[in-house]
Parts: structure tokens; C-alpha cells; sequence
């Protein structure tokens, strides 16, 4: 069982509507990552928060918007969208800082599969 | 551009076969390795972290070596069995990039009983 957990698991919305995508882990990582991913394409990072805070923003479009509520709960709000948006969106969380007992590993969730019409 | 590489794109071999994938990535201010494995409708779960150059690691029959110098790594799967069928991901970390892990496209694994 995944620990780090994302809801909904599948999300279809039209162009004008605004919705989001939810992302919680119990773990005590302070890191949480969005990536997006394309089919038979690597994820990519969009956004990185560090202690609650944004530390990258890959030049995403504003029409995502990163939240970060709390130290286990990370949103991405989704508003006018464009069909090339339709993706897997993938969540993840690793440790901050600790040295050489963190390897920097990351915690996925099993994605939100986004459909925009 | 931070690019990494993977080859090849997919695989299908035989139960009992043992295979080998390869990562390329730039070889400058590495920091860290990593490699996951993703089982369709699961999430990835990494299977190893490397750091330092000629880092060999093993878990069961799945084995990794690491060569910063030349910026590439293997993945190793001996005896593949019909469980092992995943799409393996490498990810690469440079030493400026802080959290930043940059991923290559995957190998497909296929593995036919």
C-alpha cells in the first residue's frame, strides 16, 4: 500500500472548469513534489515545496496553481485548462536535509490520471 | 538541458533470462542516482539510491553499478521472472539542483512465463 495517497485517482474536466487534485502523506517529509507525466515520456517536475514553502516552480503555467495547506497535505488547483494538459499527475514526497541518512528518495502516489475535453 | 538517457525504450525476454538496462546522464556535479521500478496502476517505488562512483548495490536478483566518470549505470535483473514485468525509471540529481530529480522515459520489461 502506497503511503503517500492522491485523490481523485481519475479526473475528467472541461476547459472553463476549476477543479483540484489532492495529495497527502503521513510520513513527516517536509519535501513534496508535483510532476506530470505524458505517455512513453519522463515525469516532470513542476513544483517542489520545502517546509511548507515553494522552493521551484519549473515555469509552469499559471492555470496550475501549487498549495501547500500543511506539512502532509499538497494541492494542485486546475483552472482553465487546455486538452495538451491531459496527463498523469504524479505526487511525491522524500525527506529534507538529515545528512547521510537521507538518500533523497522519493514517496510516490499512484497519480491522478487528468482528462481535460 | 539536463537530459537522461534510457535504453532501451522496452524489452521482452523469456522467464529464467537475465537482462540489463542502461542510464546515461551528464557526468558534471553529480550527486545522487536513483532508479524506480512501476508496476502498471501502482506507484514507483525506488530501488536504489547511488552516490559515489563504482557503487554496486543489490536487492534479491536486481543489482545496479554506478560510473559517474562516464555518466552511466546498469540495471541487472538475473533470472527475470513474470513479477519482474515493470517499467524501471532512472533519475539524476545534480549538486546545484538541491531537491530537483530529472528523470529519463523508462525501460519497459516485459517478461513472458
Amino acid at each position: 500500500d502506497t503511503e503517500v495517497t492522491q485523490t481523485p485517482k481519475h479526473l475528467v474536466m472541461g476547459m472553463t472548469n476549476k477543479k483540484s487534485l489532492k495529495c497527502e502523506q503521513h510520513m513527516g517529509h517536509r519535501a513534496m513534489y508535483w510532476y506530470k507525466q505524458k505517455a512513453k515520456k519522463p515525469p516532470e517536475l513542476m513544483f517542489v515545496y520545502s517546509y511548507e514553502k515553494l522552493s521551484i516552480n519549473e515555469s509552469v503555467p499559471s492555470r496550475f496553481s501549487p498549495e501547500c495547506p500543511n506539512s502532509s497535505l499538497l494541492n494542485l488547483h486546475l483552472h482553465a485548462l487546455q486538452p495538451e494538459d491531459s496527463a498523469l499527475y504524479l505526487c511525491a514526497s522524500s525527506q529534507v536535509g538529515g545528512g547521510l541518512a537521507n538518500t533523497g528518495e522519493l514517496f510516490f502516489g499512484e497519480g491522478s490520471r487528468l482528462t481535460v475535453l | 538541458i539536463l537530459n537522461v538517457e534510457q535504453s532501451p525504450q522496452s524489452l521482452h525476454v523469456q522467464e529464467g533470462d537475465s537482462t540489463n538496462f542502461t542510464c546515461s546522464f551528464p557526468s558534471s556535479n553529480f550527486y545522487a542516482l536513483h532508479w524506480y521500478r512501476w508496476e502498471t496502476a501502482k506507484s514507483p517505488e525506488a530501488l536504489f539510491v547511488m552516490t559515489l562512483n563504482g557503487d554496486e548495490k543489490k536487492k534479491g536478483r536486481i543489482s545496479a553499478t554506478l560510473n559517474t566518470k562516464e555518466g552511466y549505470s546498469y540495471l541487472y535483473i538475473k533470472g527475470s521472472q513474470p513479477e519482474d514485468s515493470a517499467t524501471y525509471l532512472c533519475a539524476f540529481r545534480r549538486m546545484e539542483y538541491g531537491n530537483k530529480l530529472v528523470f529519463g522515459a523508462g525501460t519497459i520489461l516485459r517478461v513472458k512465463s
